[in-house]
């Protein structure tokens, strides 16, 4: 079965360090994943996606993820955090075999950026 | 490019009226929509995947005769929570989806707080 898992609810980090938000995916065959974010009362934002090709992934707002074959991880980082990061982050993932491009999201995890 | 919008943004509804909420792709023609449900404090549910001009098809658990999708054209999907009641609050999100070229990528509307009394 395809699933997502965000280990950490709540991630406090000081603003101006550098943040990481875990994610790791189980599917069969190579995974289509992404980061979405979330704040108060909206939809979801695309933050970025792998799809192939470098592992480290750029995407908006200075945010990277890296994508880790072995460890079937896609973790979100950021070199810098600001107190403006603060949001609710969504893994997801795309099994790119599937029939329709259903997107599994994990959890959640709350990042809060003390300034 | 691929903005998405639901209408509306929030509803306050009577226990056993029917509501409707709206989403559509503004500039790009979405085969595919998907409609979600989020509670508080938790991850977004797929409810159901619509496709333009045909019946939508609903995830395990989630009554077809209760959320109603229509998916009339490659912009608009709506979505019908007939008999509203309290338990059917929640924070409805659709998305749409671009066919080629953009690995079927998902693009999210900006969610309808709806709160049945």
């Amino acid at each position: 079965a395809q699933s997502v898992a965000q280990p950490e609810d709540q991630v406090n980090v000081a603003e101006g360090n550098p943040l990481t938000v875990k994610c790791t995916y189980s599917v069969s065959g190579n995974p289509y994943l992404f980061w979405y974010v979330q704040y108060p009362n909206r939809g979801l934002q695309f933050l970025l996606k792998y799809i192939t090709g470098d592992n480290l992934v750029k995407g908006s707002y200075g945010f990277e993820a890296e994508f880790n074959k072995s460890q079937t991880s896609f973790h979100l980082k950021k070199p810098s955090a600001l107190v403006s990061d603060s949001a609710l982050y969504f893994c997801a993932v795309r099994d790119r075999g599937g029939a329709t491009n259903k997107l599994i999201f994990g959890t959640g995890t709350l990042l809060a950026v003390q300034p | 490019g691929a903005v998405v919008s639901q209408h509306p943004s929030w509803v306050i509804c009577k226990s056993g009226t029917s509501v409707k909420i709206e989403c559509r792709s503004l500039d790009f023609q979405a085969t595919t929509m998907f409609w979600y449900r989020q509670f508080p404090k938790q991850s977004l549910m797929l409810m159901a995947t619509s496709n333009e001009g045909s019946k939508a098809t609903y995830e395990q658990g989630v009554e077809k005769d209760k959320f109603l999708i229509n998916h009339a054209s490659l912009t608009l999907s709506t979505l019908t929570v007939t008999s509203a009641h309290p338990e059917d609050s929640s924070f409805y999100i659709c998305s749409a989806s671009i066919t080629s070229g953009r690995a079927n990528e998902q693009f999210f509307g900006p969610g309808t707080r709806l709160t049945v009394l």
